[in-house]
């Protein structure tokens, strides 16, 4: 199997706080993991990729101070969510491939809330 | 910008009746994922196609890559009410990149 893990699955926060979301691939190693933003009804937004050891590369109007991502190792990668606003309240999704697969193995998701 | 364009965007229809589903685009794609999403779930796989006018079939489910690789069908024989849900088609464009290009999905509805 190819099975993807998010931590956690909710987090309800304080406007001004950092929350930290983790992806990690369970039974294979990711060469690389995308997170995805997604509205409600709305489609999968792509954040930025990731790669291990290195910077992660960010879509046109993702900021990347804001949303920070450490991919720390081949099974886990990390979505900090800087000073959080009430605007950055979404469901954030991650995924991953393996051996240069075409195919994205997403994770079950995080619903972040921000008060 | 590469897009694909997904129809219809809602679909509901009785338990039995068949469906299809379209996902089309101006730019051709190396290969093209669609996905099933529950709410508050993230996506699953349900095909990856990559040959221009491969078919693939799930059970009840028939998918379609174009000839050209710009387009894709998702059809649906005798649908049930488990087969309600988001389905998402995904295509990543050719030149290596790893970016998957999401359509804006299908929700579907199955009634008993």
């Amino acid at each position: 199997g190819a099975v993807v893990s998010q931590h956690p699955s909710w987090v309800i926060c304080k406007s001004g706080t950092s929350v930290k979301i983790e992806c990690r691939s369970l039974d294979f190693q990711a060469t690389t993991m995308f997170w995805y933003r997604q509205f409600p009804k709305q489609s999968l937004m792509l954040m930025a990729t990731s790669n291990e050891g290195s910077k992660a590369t960010y879509e046109q109007g993702v900021e990347k101070d804001k949303f920070l991502i450490n991919h720390a190792s081949l099974t886990l990668s990390t979505l900090t969510v800087t000073s959080a606003h009430p605007e950055d309240s979404s469901f954030y999704i991650c995924s991953a491939t393996r051996d240069s697969s075409v195919t994205q193995y997403f994770g079950p998701g995080t619903r972040l809330t921000v008060l | 910008t590469q897009l694909l364009e997904q129809s219809p965007q809602f679909l509901s229809i009785q338990e039995g009746e068949n469906l299809t589903v379209y996902c089309n685009s101006s730019s051709v794609f190396s290969s093209l994922q669609w996905y099933r999403q529950e709410p508050g779930e993230g996506p699953v796989l349900l095909v990856t196609v990559v040959t221009g006018g491969e078919v693939k079939k799930l059970k009840r489910l028939t998918f379609q890559f174009g000839d050209a690789r710009k387009d894709s069908s998702l059809h649906i024989t005798a649908a049930q009410p488990g087969d309600t849900g988001l389905y998402l088609c995904a295509g990543r464009a050719q030149g290596g990149s790893e970016k998957l290009v999401f359509g804006k999905g299908t929700k579907l509805t199955v009634n008993p």
